[in-house]
C-alpha cells in the first residue's frame, strides 16, 4: 500500500504569497497517476490537477503541480482569498488501489 | 449532467451495519468504477475502495477489508457500500465518487454516519 505525507500540516500566509505544498510517497510512483485537490468546509473535494501536472478544467493557472517519483509539489503562485482551503494529493499509480496524503491547510 | 445523489445521513449503534447507496446518473454507468472515500469529522480523506459496475468486482483498502462490502446494481445505476461492525472512529461523512484520473471526476455530497450507543 502506497502512503502519502504531506507537509506541512498547517500553511499560514496572506494573499499575494506563493504556496508551496509538499507530498511524499512511500515508493516511486508514476506522476501521471498523481493529482491535487482542494477542499473548502462543508463541500466534497474538488479536482485541480491530475497526471501529475494538467490542470483540470475551469482551474485558474495560478495552480501548479510537479515532480516525480516519490516528491510531488502543488504551487499556487500567488495566493486570492478564495484558495484558504485543505489541500489533498491523491495517487492512482498502484490501481486498482488508490490512496490520499493527510491534508495541508493552507490558512491566513 | 454527471451527479452522484447519495442516501440520507444514519445514525447506528455500536456494531450494528450501514448501508449507504449512491444513485449515478449523466453518463454511461458501466464506463467508470465507483470510488468509496470517508472523512472523519476534522480529518483527511481515506480511500475505503471501489467497484467496477460492469462486471461487480470490488478492490478493497486493506484497512477495511473483511468489513466493507462495495457493489453495483447496472440496471438501477446504483453502487451500494456496507461497513458493518461499526466503531465510534466510523463516524465520517462518507462519499461515493468517480476518480476517473482524469477531467472526468465527480463527488456525491457526502453521507454522514454517527455511531452512537
Amino acid at each position: 500500500e502506497i502512503v502519502l505525507t504531506q507537509s506541512p500540516g498547517t500553511l499560514s500566509l496572506s494573499p499575494g504569497e506563493r504556496a508551496s505544498l509538499s507530498c511524499r510517497a512511500s515508493q516511486t510512483i508514476s506522476s501521471n497517476y498523481f493529482a491535487w485537490y482542494q477542499q473548502k468546509p462543508g463541500q466534497s473535494p474538488r479536482l485541480l490537477i491530475y497526471a501529475g501536472s494538467t490542470r483540470a478544467t475551469g482551474v485558474p493557472d495560478r495552480f501548479s503541480g510537479s515532480g516525480s517519483a516519490t516528491d510531488f509539489t502543488l504551487t499556487i503562485s500567488r495566493l486570492e482569498p478564495e484558495d484558504f482551503a485543505v489541500y489533498y494529493c491523491h495517487q492512482y499509480s498502484d490501481s486498482p488501489r488508490n490512496s490520499f496524503g493527510q491534508g495541508t491547510k493552507v490558512e491566513i | 449532467e454527471v451527479q452522484l445523489l447519495q442516501s440520507r445521513a444514519e445514525v447506528k449503534k455500536p456494531g450494528a451495519t450501514v448501508k449507504i447507496s449512491c444513485k449515478a446518473s449523466g453518463y454511461s454507468f458501466s464506463a467508470y468504477y465507483i470510488h468509496w472515500v470517508r472523512q472523519a469529522h476534522g480529518n483527511g480523506l481515506e480511500w475505503m475502495g471501489l467497484v467496477d459496475p460492469e462486471d461487480g468486482q470490488a478492490v478493497y483498502a486493506e484497512k477495511f477489508q473483511g468489513r466493507v462490502t462495495i457493489s453495483a446494481d447496472m440496471s438501477a445505476e446504483t453502487a451500494d457500500m456496507e461497513l458493518s461492525g461499526l466503531k465510534s472512529e466510523d463516524a465520517a461523512v462518507y462519499y461515493c465518487a468517480i476518480l476517473a484520473g482524469h477531467d472526468f471526476d465527480y463527488w456525491g455530497k457526502g453521507t454522514l454516519v454517527t455511531v452512537s450507543s
